[in-house]
């Protein structure tokens, strides 16, 4: 069936440090892939997302870009801040089908 | 618009007691979602309902967990009687419902029950 795995964390930056989130998926047919993030205090807000291979989701400096021949999505930003502090979720959906990452905790330092 | 809210925002209870969780969707969301995270691990999907409807259940661990859709508007999901490892956080999401069937969901701020 379907899955993710993304990376372990916790991790933990300095401030505009460089952040990659590896995120891998398994899937039976074409999914749509999704990253999620939880503020502390929160619940889950789309960050973004992309729909078929080869798009680009980007919003707020992150991005992902969908890769069917690697099956991944990883997460990416130049530059984090303090504010960027949260749990990262990779998702994929296939017809209402959603399934997560285990998670990965960022902490960014100031 | 409102987004998708849930109560109680916290529930402690004792084993074996009963605990409710409510989810109200963005308003003209068919699509209804209940999801629970277990301390550290993956979000693994619960129920959706579509409408009023229960489409798919699979991810129901057991049946001392009972969600209702009545008038396919809010959601209640009861644990009874709740055992120490249904502890974790319960998300609720909805979505509306278009062709294709890859609707963003939206999620609430989830309900974080500790049992004691």
């Amino acid at each position: 069936g379907n899955s993710v795995t993304q990376m372990e964390g916790p991790v933990t930056l300095s401030e505009e440090a460089f952040l990659t989130i590896n995120c891998t998926y398994t899937a039976t047919g074409y999914p749509s892939l999704f990253w999620y993030v939880q503020y502390p205090g929160e619940g889950l807000q789309l960050l973004l997302k992309a729909t078929k291979a080869d798009d680009k989701g980007s919003n707020k400096g992150f991005e992902a870009t969908y890769r069917k021949e690697t099956t991944s999505f990883h997460l990416e930003k130049g530059s984090v801040q303090v504010s960027d502090s949260a749990v990262y979720f990779c998702a994929l959906s296939e017809i209402n089908d959603m399934r997560f990452g285990a998670g990965t905790r960022l902490t960014v330092k100031p | 618009e409102a987004g998708v809210t849930q109560f109680p925002s916290h529930s402690v209870i004792e084993k074996g007691q009963t605990v409710t969780l409510r989810c109200d969707p963005i308003s003209g969301h068919d699509n209804l979602y209940w999801y629970r995270r277990v301390m550290g691990k993956e979000i693994k999907f619960l129920l959706h309902f579509v409408k009023e409807s229960k489409q798919d259940e699979s991810g129901m661990p057991n049946n001392r967990f009972l969600a209702e859709r009545t008038g396919g508007t809010y959601s209640t999901l009861k644990v009874q009687p709740a055992e120490l490892e249904d502890s974790g956080v319960y998300f609720c999401a909805s979505s509306p419902r278009l062709a294709g069937g890859k609707e963003t969901q939206y999620f609430g701020p989830g309900t974080r029950l500790l049992v004691l």
